[in-house]
């Protein structure tokens, strides 16, 4: 069965970067797009971009570049994202997500929080 | 960007009531291709979003088919017909027409 598994929970200082993982199974990883989606504690969804496993072609939202950087590795059909200088505001829960139909599948979610 | 505005923010249904859920969006959702890349999922709580409908319509694997999804243009609705109490959550649009994908802010569901 499709699965996506997230990285553990991370506490991580201001200023600082954080990557963390989402590791695919029981499907062909360079077929999907995963999708990255950030939510604020109590707040709603906000995506963040997208990466193709199989080019390495990427997409994201405007609000995003500079912040976050997508990577995948194929041997071990592992999708990456990378968030960079950061703040309190980005304390959250960051979810991967396959694609097509988009969503269909979710991570169980990596929470990040930012503290000093 | 798209925005998407749900409505009602809030909803409480008993078991068993029909309930339906707006999300309007800013843009036509349609394509040039004649596709519409409009989205539902719920969020129960504690637990990551999970897909409902998937292009206006289509139900999503292993979703009970009391949960339908209609709409066109830039007005669509999710309907769930006859509420479980497992159905309690916040259930989201979402486009993927126009980039940024956008999500409404979302309606939560409570079972009275």
């Amino acid at each position: 069965q499709v699965q996506l598994q997230q990285s553990g929970a991370e506490l991580v200082k201001p200023g600082s970067s954080v990557k963390m993982s989402c590791k695919a199974s029981g499907y062909t990883f360079t077929s999907y797009y995963i999708y990255w989606i950030k939510q604020r504690p109590g707040q709603g969804l906000e995506w963040i971009g997208r990466i193709g496993p199989g080019s390495g072609d990427t997409n994201y939202n405007e609000k995003f570049k500079g912040k976050a950087t997508f990577t995948v590795d194929k041997s071990s059909s592992t999708a990456y994202m990378q968030l960079s200088s950061l703040t309190p505001e980005d304390t959250a829960v960051y979810y991967c997500a396959r694609g097509r139909p988009l969503g269909g599948y979710w991570g169980q979610g990596v929470m990040v929080t930012v503290s000093s | 960007d798209v925005v998407l505005t749900q409505t009602p923010s809030t909803l409480s249904a008993t078991i068993g009531q029909s309930v339906s859920i707006s999300c309007r969006s800013s843009q036509s959702l349609l394509d040039s291709a004649g596709n519409t890349y409009l989205y539902w999922y719920l969020q129960r709580p504690g637990q990551s979003p999970q897909l409902l409908i998937y292009l206006v319509s289509n139900l999503g694997s292993g979703v009970p088919n009391r949960f339908s999804g209609s709409g066109s243009g830039t007005d669509f609705t999710l309907k769930i017909s006859g509420v479980e109490a497992e159905d309690l959550g916040v259930y989201y649009c979402m486009q993927a027409t126009h980039a940024p994908l956008t999500f409404g802010s979302g309606t939560k569901l409570e079972i009275k």
